[in-house]
């Protein structure tokens, strides 16, 4: 059973450019989170998405958005790239209904230059 | 505004001893914590969790003990091994959120 899924694993872009990252959850669930965790630091709240529409979001800017498709699989979009958004960008999968479930992908590192 | 703390960035402890790590938070919200444990190039992996209704919670190795009046809480590992060695994230939930807000982790080095 396969877990969560993230792509690319790598990534490199440069100030200004725009970026996609992917993510499928694991069998079963039906939401999914986005959390950034820039070095040193703990992973912090994106947003996170249920059917299909944005349920919460953390305190990032409008520049960060996402998606979510009816299989729930969910993107990662960031525009206008700026240095401080390198970081290890974590997807994590849960099932809405159950209890705090919640599992990670090995997440994306993207470095900004 | 950090809401979850952990105040010890690392900690070395011998294989066989207790290892402990400290988390405090300060959102009185929080009504549920969890732990988890990275290593490199992977993603957090859940460890053990404890409601606050609760005040201890145990599984295998790992406890896990919440002091609500302190806003503490506190992972113990016993006996330590090797394997162990990793990066230990404290995370809480709480109100309608169903975010996790995460401390800034503690490194645990498990030497022979």
């Amino acid at each position: 059973d396969a877990g969560v899924t993230q792509s690319p694993t790598h990534l490199i872009k440069t100030r200004g450019q725009q970026v996609t990252l992917r993510c499928s959850p694991k069998s079963g669930h039906d939401t999914v989170s986005w959390y950034q965790q820039a070095l040193g630091q703990g992973p912090q709240f994106i947003f996170q998405y249920y059917e299909e529409e944005e349920r919460q979001r953390g305190n990032f800017p409008d520049r960060f958005s996402g998606h979510q498709f009816p299989n729930y699989s969910s993107e990662l979009n960031v525009n206008a790239l700026l240095l401080g958004d390198s970081a290890l960008y974590l997807c994590a999968s849960s099932a809405l209904a159950g209890s705090y479930g919640y599992t990670f992908g090995s997440g994306t590192r993207l470095t900004v230059v | 505004d950090q809401q979850v703390k952990q105040n010890s960035p690392s900690l070395s402890v011998q294989e066989g001893r207790i290892s402990i790590l400290n988390c405090d938070y300060t959102n009185s919200m929080f009504d549920y914590f969890l732990w988890y444990k990275k290593y490199p190039a992977e993603g957090p992996t859940f460890l053990i969790s404890i409601s606050s209704i609760k005040d201890k919670n145990e599984d295998g190795r790992f406890t896990v003990f919440l002091n609500k009046s302190a806003k503490h809480l506190s992972l113990h590992i016993v006996p330590s091994q090797p394997g162990d060695s990793a990066v230990y994230f404290c995370a809480a939930l709480g109100g309608t959120a169903s975010k996790l807000t995460f401390g800034t982790g503690t490194r645990l080095q498990v030497t022979l």
